[in-house]
C-alpha cells in the first residue's frame, strides 16, 4: 500500500460550482494519476503528473485542470462542475519502471446535481 | 491505439469451481499487462502483472494469468472458486517505456455462488 489518502470521499455539488478534489500519498512516487471511473468504461485515465509541476492530459480531460506542487500532493480541479462529471474519481502513483506497480487511492464519490 | 476488451460484463461460478476471465488487447508494440481487483466501495489492487519473462504469471489469491502474444490475450485464470473472489476484476495494459498510462477494460463482476 502505497499510502495514498483522498479528500474529500464523498461529495454533493451542484451544477456550475467549482470542486477540488485532493491526493496525498507519503511514498514519494514521482509519477502520480487521477482516473474517473464509471459503469461500462472501467477507469479512463484525466491527468498525470511525472513530477512536480509537470503534469498532462490523459484520455478524458476536457472540463479538468490539476496542478502539483508538492511531490506528495496532486489536485483535481472541476473549474464548472457538470452532471456528466458525476463519478468515482481514484488517485494512483507509480512505483517506477524496476517495480512497475500503480498503487490506488480508496477514491471520491462525486456527485453533481 | 491501445485498447482491452473483457468478454462478459458479468460472470457467475459455484464455489470450487474454475474461474475463467478473459481480456484481449490491441497495441501497436507488446504491452505491460495486468489484472487488477476491486472489492465494495474500494480502490483497485494488483492482482498481476506481465512485463517480460515467462508468459505464464501467478499472482496473490491463487489466480494466475498467461499473456499470448498470437492470441493478443491475456485471461485470468483460477483452478478453485471462493466466496471471497466475488468482486470486479479489471484488465490493463500500458505501453513499456512511457509514462505507465493504463487502459483499462470494461470490467468483468465476478460472482461465486455456494
Amino acid at each position: 500500500d502505497a499510502g495514498i489518502t483522498q479528500s474529500p470521499r464523498h461529495k454533493v455539488t451542484e451544477t456550475g460550482t467549482p470542486v477540488t478534489l485532493r491526493c496525498h500519498q507519503t511514498e514519494n512516487h514521482r509519477y502520480m494519476y487521477w482516473y474517473r471511473q464509471d459503469p461500462g468504461h472501467g477507469l479512463r485515465l484525466i491527468h498525470y503528473s511525472y513530477g512536480v509541476k509537470d503534469t498532462d492530459k490523459g484520455e478524458v480531460s476536457d472540463g479538468y485542470s490539476v496542478s502539483r506542487s508538492k511531490t506528495e500532493d496532486f489536485l483535481l480541479t472541476l473549474e464548472s462542475a457538470t452532471s456528466s462529471q458525476t463519478s468515482v474519481y481514484f488517485c494512483a502513483t507509480w512505483t517506477g519502471a524496476l517495480a512497475n506497480e500503480q498503487f490506488f487511492g480508496p477514491g471520491t464519490r462525486l456527485t453533481v446535481l | 491505439a491501445q485498447s482491452v476488451t473483457q468478454l462478459g460484463s458479468h460472470v457467475s461460478v459455484s464455489e470450487g469451481a474454475l474461474v475463467l476471465l478473459r481480456c484481449n488487447y490491441s497495441s501497436s508494440v507488446p504491452p505491460y499487462l495486468f489484472w487488477y481487483v476491486q472489492y465494495p466501495n474500494q480502490g483497485l489492487q494488483l492482482l498481476l502483472k506481465y512485463t517480460t519473462g515467462a508468459t505464464l504469471v501467478k499472482g496473490i489469491n491463487g489466480f494466475e494469468a498467461e499473456f499470448k502474444k498470437s492470441e493478443t490475450s491475456f485471461h485470468l485464470t483460477k483452478p478453485s472458486a471462493h466466496m471471497s473472489d466475488a468482486a470486479e476484476y479489471f484488465c490493463a495494459v500500458s505501453e513499456p517505456g512511457g509514462y505507465n498510462k493504463l487502459i483499462f477494460g470494461a470490467g468483468t463482476r465476478l460472482a461465486v455462488h455456494p
